[in-house]
Parts: structure tokens; C-alpha cells; sequence
């Protein structure tokens, strides 16, 4: 089955910016999905199709999918920013969602 | 405002059998495809399945495959997960959650309900 990869945690400081790997086979072939989940909160998507922000989500967020890894970028990182931050993509091959297994941005 | 809400999560035996429901309001509920999705406490989040707007399509995730089933009644805009021979490590939180697809069950999940937990304990 599809897996996708990604580191379990990060620190960021303020200010800063932070970007997220999500890695998979030949990902750059799929759609990727990316949802934010601050603690006790249900996830809220923050990108879509690769690289769309929905509305509402803050410019700061950007992402982008090519080759073997997909990334969410947050140019500039805030203290509300601090949450986990998880992949998703459709494999039609297993005719499955798979999400990766989340990283968790830490602001210092 | 799209809301959806969970119900039914329990405690249960091992073995018995368990229905979720989701209650959607703030959309056409027969255009969107629907999913369930887990999470066990402190851990990240697992698909257990999909279903499309019509539902003529639906897939599984492996673990719950022949155990569980997710169906739909478009009249009522409420989605089920009907959860049968249940293991512990079902044990999960387990959340609705709204797709951007109207045809088929790709697309993003714009949605999610605040989930019902499901507790699997002898």
C-alpha cells in the first residue's frame, strides 16, 4: 500500500519559516492534500491540490508537490501556528486515502 | 455553515457491533462524498472509509475491510459507519468528514465533524 513519510516533529522559532515534507513515491503524480489539527481541535484543511489555499487560510501558508516529496511552507511562523500538520492523498491504484503520519510544529 | 455532528460512540465489547451516525447540515448533503476518518488519542489520523454522493462507490482501509460498513441516507443528510466483530484497536475517536467531490471520492475534505468516541474494552 501507498505510504507517505514525514518527519514526526519540528521547533520552529517565531518569525521564522518552516517547511514540512511529505514524502511518497512519484507523489508529484498525485494530489496532495494538507490539514492543520491544533490540540483538541478537528483538522482544518489549509491547502488543497497541491498547492491552493482556501479561503481564509493566511498567505503565510504555501505548498508545493513535485518528484518524490510534497511541502507545506509557512514563510513566516506564528505562535497560533503551532499544531500538527498532516498529508493526504488519494492512491487509485489501492483505491485508498492515506494520510502521512503527521508532524508536529513546535513555536519556541 | 456546514456542520456535522457525531453520535453513537461507546463503550463495547470485543466482538459486538457498534452504528455511528453523522448529522450534516449547511450543504447539499447528496452532492458531496463522505468519509470516516480515526484517531487514537495522542496519535494521527487513520481513513477507514469513503463513500460517494450517490453511494455507488466505496472504499475501505484494510483494517476495518469485511468489518465495517459506511452507508448513507441522502433524505435524512445522515451519513453511518456500522461497525462489526469490533478489536481494541478500534478504540478511537472517529470524525465525519465532508468532501469536496460531487462525482466520485477523490477531492479534499473541506469539513470535519468534532467526532463520537468508540471505546473497545473487555
Amino acid at each position: 500500500s501507498y505510504v507517505l513519510t514525514q518527519p514526526p516533529s519540528m521547533s520552529v522559532a517565531p518569525g521564522q519559516p518552516a517547511t514540512i515534507t511529505c514524502g511518497g513515491d512519484d507523489i508529484g503524480r498525485k494530489s496532495v492534500h494538507w490539514y492543520q489539527q491544533k490540540s483538541g481541535q478537528a483538522p482544518l484543511l489549509v491547502i488543497d491540490y497541491d498547492f491552493h489555499r482556501p479561503s481564509g487560510i493566511p498567505e503565510r501558508f504555501s505548498a508545493s508537490n513535485s518528484g518524490n516529496a510534497a511541502t507545506l511552507t509557512i514563510t513566516t511562523v506564528e505562535a497560533g501556528d503551532e499544531a500538527d500538520y498532516y498529508c493526504q492523498v488519494w492512491d487509485a491504484t489501492s483505491r485508498h486515502w492515506v494520510f502521512g503520519g503527521g508532524t508536529r510544529l513546535s513555536v519556541l | 455553515q456546514v456542520h456535522l455532528v457525531e453520535s453513537g460512540g461507546r463503550v463495547v465489547q470485543p466482538g459486538r457491533s457498534l452504528r455511528l451516525s453523522c448529522a450534516a447540515s449547511g450543504f447539499t448533503f447528496r452532492s458531496h462524498a463522505m468519509q470516516w476518518v480515526r484517531q487514537v488519542a495522542g496519535k494521527g489520523l487513520e481513513w477507514v472509509a469513503v463513500l460517494s454522493s450517490n453511494g455507488g462507490d466505496q472504499f475501505y482501509a484494510d483494517p476495518v475491510k469485511g468489518r465495517f460498513r459506511i452507508s448513507r441516507d441522502n433524505s435524512k443528510n445522515t451519513l453511518f459507519l456500522d461497525m462489526n466483530s469490533l478489536r481494541i484497536e478500534d478504540t478511537a475517536t472517529y470524525r465525519c468528514a465532508k468532501g469536496s467531490a460531487s462525482v466520485g471520492v477523490t477531492g479534499f475534505l473541506d469539513a470535519w465533524g468534532q467526532g463520537t468516541l468508540v471505546s473497545v474494552s473487555s
